[in-house]
């Protein structure tokens, strides 16, 4: 069966300090990878997807990047974080079926707070 | 653009109770929906999809083009059914577009 892991799953970072969060899958193989935020008050906004190794695609532009750097890895990044990053960070994977209309699956997030 | 509004942030039901969830999208073609859930403790989790007509744990959601809305509905509720409820929409590019999300919190 297929699972999706996510560390850590809080963090608590001051402003202008460095940012990772990885996202790996189990199970699968070239599965298409997402990066979701949930900030308060808000939905959930997607922020990058991924359908191949180093292929990555932006839907919001920000202050944070996104590295595929493995079939089943998924990396979120930032060089210097803002308050305005504070947020539960979701990872989420689907079959890479075409057409992108699978459903996905998501990690348990990552809660990350900007002081 | 594509859009999904979820006008309640908060929905207090008795048990046994229906439960109404309300969704409304915007897209200017054929969108594909869905309804998620979050347990508390547990993650995001598909709970049902608008092409498979199918109810799941009691609940229904039925497409209305003509209201563009997708609302989440169960005849009785139920203490597990307190959760989290997004609804969610595939659109343009295969975009997945998340409303704000409803907390639906059953009470005796």
């Amino acid at each position: 069966s297929q699972t999706i892991h996510q560390w850590p799953a809080t963090l608590v970072q001051p402003v202008g300090s460095p940012l990772s969060l990885e996202c790996t899958v189990e199970g699968t193989s070239n599965p298409n990878l997402y990066w979701y935020r949930q900030a308060a008050g808000r939905g959930l906004q997607l922020l990058f997807y991924s359908v191949g190794i180093g292929q990555i695609s932006s839907e919001v532009p920000q202050n944070l990047s996104a590295s595929r750097p493995q079939d089943r890895q998924f990396i979120l990044s930032s060089k210097k974080l803002l308050l305005s990053d504070s947020g539960f960070y979701l990872c989420a994977w689907s079959r890479a079926s075409g057409g992108g209309t699978d459903t996905q699956y998501f990690g348990p997030g990552t809660r990350l707070t900007v002081l | 653009a594509q859009r999904v509004t979820q006008p309640e942030k908060l929905l207090s039901v008795f048990k046994g109770a229906p439960v109404e969830l309300k969704c409304n999208y915007s897209y200017s073609g054929s969108p594909e929906l869905f309804w998620y859930v979050q347990y508390s403790r547990q993650r995001l989790q598909l709970l049902l999809r608008h092409i498979s007509r199918e109810s799941i744990k009691g609940f229904t959601a039925d497409l209305n083009k003509g209201e563009t809305s997708f609302h989440l509905k169960k005849p009785f509720a139920q203490e597990e059914d307190s959760a989290m409820y997004y609804c969610a929409l595939i659109g343009t590019a295969s975009k997945l577009t998340f409303g704000t999300g409803t907390r639906l919190q059953v009470t005796l």
